[in-house]
C-alpha cells in the first residue's frame, strides 16, 4: 500500500523568510500528487497538483509554488511568508485503485 | 464544478447514541465519495469510501455511510459512539483515479461526544 512521509511536523516561521516542505510517497510509482491547506477553521483547499516529474498545476493564485523533482517526491516552496500562509498542509497521493493517502501534515505558524 | 456541502458545523453526542453526520454533494460525472476524519493535528484517516455497487458502505471503527443518488446525498451513520470517536469529519468528492481536481472537501463536522 502506498505511504506519505510529511515532514517537518511542526514549523514556526517569520514574515518574510523562506518555506520548503518535503513530501515523499512509498509503495507506489508514478503518483498523482496533492498540496492540500487546512485553514483555521476552514475545510482543505487544493493548492497544487501534479501528474508527473517537473509537471505541477496550480488551483489558486498564491505566495507558494510547488515542484516535482523526482517521481515521488513533491516539494511546497515560498520565497517569502505572509501572515496568511500559516495553515496545516496537508501532501497526497492517488494511484488510480488505491485511491487516496494523506500524509501527516505540517503545521506551519507564520510569526 | 464540484462541491460538498456539510450543513452541521458541530454535532454534540452523548456516548452510546446513535450518530449521523449529513454531507451532500454536486458533481458532473458518477461520484466517487468519501469520509475522512481527523483528529487534532493529525492527518486524514480514510473511513469509508464509495466508488460503485452496493450504495451502504462499510468503513472501519463501525462506521458506514450511505449513498443515495436522488438526494445527492451520502450521511454517514454509527450506532453507537464512543468517546474516541471525538474529531473532525470530511465529506469528499472526486474522481477514483485522481485527476486535477483532487479531492473536494466539504468544510468538516466537529463531533463532540458528551460522556
Amino acid at each position: 500500500s502506498q505511504t506519505i512521509h510529511q515532514w517537518p511536523a511542526t514549523l514556526v516561521q517569520p514574515v518574510g523568510s523562506p518555506l520548503s516542505l518535503e513530501c515523499t510517497v512509498e509503495g507506489t510509482s508514478n503518483p498523482n500528487l496533492y498540496w492540500y491547506r487546512q485553514a483555521a477553521g476552514r475545510g482543505l483547499q487544493l493548492l497544487f497538483y501534479s501528474v508527473g516529474i517537473g509537471q505541477i498545476s496550480s488551483e489558486v493564485p498564491q505566495n507558494l509554488s510547488a515542484s516535482r523533482p523526482q517521481d515521488r517526491q513533491f516539494i511546497l516552496s515560498s520565497k517569502k511568508l505572509l501572515l496568511s500562509d500559516s495553515g496545516f498542509y496537508l501532501c497526497a497521493c492517488n494511484r488510480g485503485a488505491y485511491g487516496y493517502t494523506f500524509g501527516s501534515g505540517t503545521r506551519l505558524t507564520v510569526v | 464544478a464540484q462541491s460538498v456541502t456539510q450543513p452541521d458545523i458541530h454535532i454534540t453526542v452523548s456516548e452510546g447514541a446513535s450518530l449521523e453526520l449529513r454531507c451532500n454533494y454536486s458533481y458532473g460525472a458518477t461520484p466517487y465519495l468519501f469520509w475522512y476524519v481527523q483528529s487534532p493535528g493529525q492527518g486524514l484517516q480514510l473511513l469509508l469510501k464509495y466508488f460503485s455497487g452496493d450504495t451502504l458502505v462499510q468503513g472501519i471503527k463501525g462506521f458506514e455511510a450511505e449513498f443515495k443518488r436522488s438526494q445527492s446525498s451520502f450521511n454517514l451513520r454509527k450506532p453507537s459512539v464512543h468517546w474516541s470517536d471525538a474529531a473532525e469529519y470530511f465529506c469528499a468528492v472526486g474522481a477514483r483515479g485522481g485527476g486535477a481536481d483532487g479531492l473536494t472537501f466539504g468544510k468538516g463536522t466537529h463531533l463532540i461526544i458528551q460522556p
